[in-house]
């Protein structure tokens, strides 16, 4: 599994947007990124993935460059409910376990 | 929406007593993990779990865990002697064959004394 490096942690206002960067310069050529987000006290939830260039969906937007050494989770005008721990992972198709770092410490202030 | 649900919330006991903790998957999930987060640290990979037997395991996963599917809807881990370093957060996850999306529970804290 590919190496994935992301900030401790940032802080945000409510009302912004907020881009999570996570550099993963060893990716593999069948790795897709994957962030996860989680609450205290609560299990990992699945926020988006992508492979390369640009997804969405209700929560988040996924951007990958062409060399896909990098990628940034974008979550538009956070409320105090997105403070939680970000976690990006790159995951081979079919790979069973799932490697977390320590991801970043997201904290929204009012 | 289907969700992956665990019991107990909370289970406490005392050092060297076995612990059963218990997991409904999502129903048509063929992938079954357990993880543990010990307080303020980072999720951990235990085992996986697929067809009825242990796909992988973890360092952390020695001869006091033990999995089990004993019908068509739950997974169990169980611990036969707990020790204090296993307290912490544990986690089932669940997927489909179609992709690797995990879906996790919401954990049962387990404080060993």
């Amino acid at each position: 599994l590919a190496k994935t490096t992301q900030p401790i942690s940032m802080d945000s206002y409510e009302g912004q947007e907020v881009n999570i960067t996570c550099s993963h310069n060893n990716i593999a050529t069948n790795d897709y990124i994957t962030w996860y987000q989680q609450f205290p006290s609560q299990g990992p939830r699945f926020i988006i993935q992508g492979y390369k260039t640009k997804v969405t969906n209700e929560v988040a937007s996924l951007f990958i460059p062409a060399d896909r050494k990098s990628s940034t989770l974008s979550l538009p005008r956070v409320s105090l409910s997105d403070t939680a721990v970000y976690y990006c992972l790159a995951l081979s198709g079919g790979y069973n376990k799932l490697i977390f770092g320590a991801g970043t410490r997201l904290a929204v202030h009012p | 929406e289907p969700e992956v649900t665990q019991t107990p919330s909370h289970q406490v006991t005392q050092m060297g007593q076995e612990v059963i903790l218990r997991c409904v998957p999502i129903s048509n999930h063929l992938y079954f993990y357990w993880y543990r987060q010990i307080l303020g640290q980072k999720v951990e990979f235990l085992v996986s779990f697929y067809n009825n037997e242990i796909s992988e395991k973890s360092e952390i996963f020695d001869d006091q865990f033990s999995v089990e599917r004993p019908d068509g809807s739950n997974f169990t881990l169980k611990i036969r002697s707990t020790k204090l370093e296993d307290s912490a957060m544990y986690f089932c996850a669940s997927r489909t064959y179609a992709t690797d999306t995990q879906y996790f529970g919401p954990g049962t804290r387990l404080t060993v004394l």
